[in-house]
């Protein structure tokens, strides 16, 4: 089974703070996604990233894909309270689905 | 737009109850799938179809079956609902399989057995 560790577990900062999460795992998945959840509602993907070494940009939002395909951050600039959340990556594997990641639990305090 | 149904927000139910969840999407796409969402646990994937009267074991199949007789339904089915089924249950579909892959997901079931 792939696995994606997702760290932190649990972020509380500023607004006006930046920010790094990160997902990572011993398997290389042939793309790689992110996705955040707001509370009562399901994930909204957010991006995928395809190729070792992209970095795609969305707004504050920054995702790199690492050379070897096997992990992946999510930087955030000057966090807003909109940004508060659940981020959650999720690797592609082949045919067959996602596999996420624990989660991120980002809070942004006003 | 996008939208997956799913019939109930919140369900509570008595253990050794048979319980169906259902889940609806309104853009023809050929994949769906069923997941339940833990803390400390994350998404975990049940089942999933490619077609219509089409199933695959996920990862956690145990204790649970899946119908899907039209290609905009995917019902869960808990035959003998236990205590530890008690979950949030997260049905999601997408057109494409693979590389580009984006899943639609409903808002979710939140589901308790007493």
């Amino acid at each position: 089974t792939q696995l994606l560790e997702q760290s932190p577990q649990f972020l509380s900062i500023q607004e006006g703070e930046n920010l790094t999460v990160y997902c990572n795992s011993s398997s290389v998945f042939s793309s790689l996604q992110w996705y955040r959840q707001e509370p009562g509602e399901g994930p909204v993907l957010l991006v995928t990233v395809v190729t070792g070494g992209e970095v795609k940009k969305l707004k504050r939002l920054t995702f790199q894909f690492g050379d070897a395909r096997k992990d992946s951050s999510l930087h955030i600039t000057a966090a807003q309270p909109g940004d508060t959340g659940l981020y959650l990556c999720a690797g592609v594997r082949g045919a067959d689905g996602l596999t996420f990641g624990k989660g991120t639990h980002l809070i942004i305090q006003p | 737009d996008v939208k997956v149904t799913q019939s109930s927000r919140y369900l509570v139910k008595r253990t050794g109850e048979k319980v169906f969840l259902e889940c609806v999407q309104d853009m023809d796409h050929e994949n769906m799938f069923w997941y339940r969402q833990d803390p400390g646990l994350g998404l975990r994937l049940i089942y999933f179809s490619y077609d219509v009267k089409m199933k695959e074991k996920g990862d956690i199949p145990e204790g649970y079956s899946v119908s899907r007789e039209k290609k905009e339904r995917f019902s869960l089915i808990l035959e003998s609902a236990s205590t530890n089924q008690t979950s949030m249950y997260l049905c999601a579909s997408s057109l494409f399989r693979g590389l580009r892959e984006t899943q639609y997901f409903g808002p979710g079931t939140r589901l308790l057995v007493l």
